[in-house]
């Protein structure tokens, strides 16, 4: 069964920086392009970034809103994606979410993220 | 980036009513369109994929249709269960943009 789990999320002040990882199981994880979604409390469902395969260099994209402070990165041999989010501001607060673009039913459960003072 | 535009906003309806629910591309993404439904606290859950495929599990009082630049979701007969708010996606692209959500309400 194919699996993706985030976690790494939690209370940051404005400024800071956090972490947040994406664990992919029941698949060959370094086949297959991983993006990253959010949801800020009570709005809607907003593109993050995106990471490509190895075989197509692992390159990433991003959304305007976050480029320049998040940068996506993937560790094939654990199964995992991460986000590095810097300059975090009070408008990141939302919950983070990881899938597989290739099938839009992969998500994970979502961790929340929350920039505040 | 493609633009997707979701209507309406909300909707309130009644147990046992058909409910529609549109979503229109700003450039054709041929079928490449997901619905979600999503309930609060909870990730969104998958309904429809390539526009018009029921998902596995998913009542059979949902459907899909449409291709190009728009699109629609029905609900045959509304239950219980169903009242939540509704998404589209569009995954022609890696930058895969939602419309803005369809919150249906008990009427």
């Amino acid at each position: 069964e194919v699996q993706l789990v985030e976690s790494g999320g939690g209370l940051v002040q404005p400024g800071r920086s956090l972490r947040l990882s994406c664990t992919g199981s029941g698949f060959t994880f370094g086949d297959y392009a991983v993006t990253w979604f959010r949801q800020a409390p009570g709005q809607g469902l907003e593109w993050v970034g995106f990471i490509r395969t190895k075989a197509y260099g692992a390159t990433t994209e991003y959304a305007a809103s976050v480029k320049g402070r998040f940068t996506i990165s993937r560790d094939d041999s654990k199964s995992i994606a991460y986000v590095q989010m810097n300059s975090l501001k009070t408008e990141d607060t939302a919950v983070y979410y990881c899938s597989r673009p290739d099938s839009p039913g992969y998500w994970g459960q979502g961790t929340l993220v929350t920039v505040s003072s | 980036d493609i633009q997707m535009t979701q209507s309406p906003s909300t909707l309130s309806a009644s147990i046992g009513d058909r409910v529609t629910i549109t979503c229109r591309a700003s450039q054709s993404i041929s079928s490449w369109l997901a619905w979600y439904q999503q309930k609060p606290g909870k990730a969104p859950k998958l309904l429809i994929y390539k526009a018009s495929s029921l998902e596995s599990g998913v009542p059979s009082r949902f459907s899909g249709s449409g291709s190009g630049t728009e699109f629609t979701l029905t609900i045959s007969s509304l239950q219980p269960d169903d009242f939540a708010t509704y998404y589209c996606q569009q995954y022609d692209s890696f930058f895969q943009t939602f419309g803005q959500g369809t919150k249906v309400e008990i009427k």
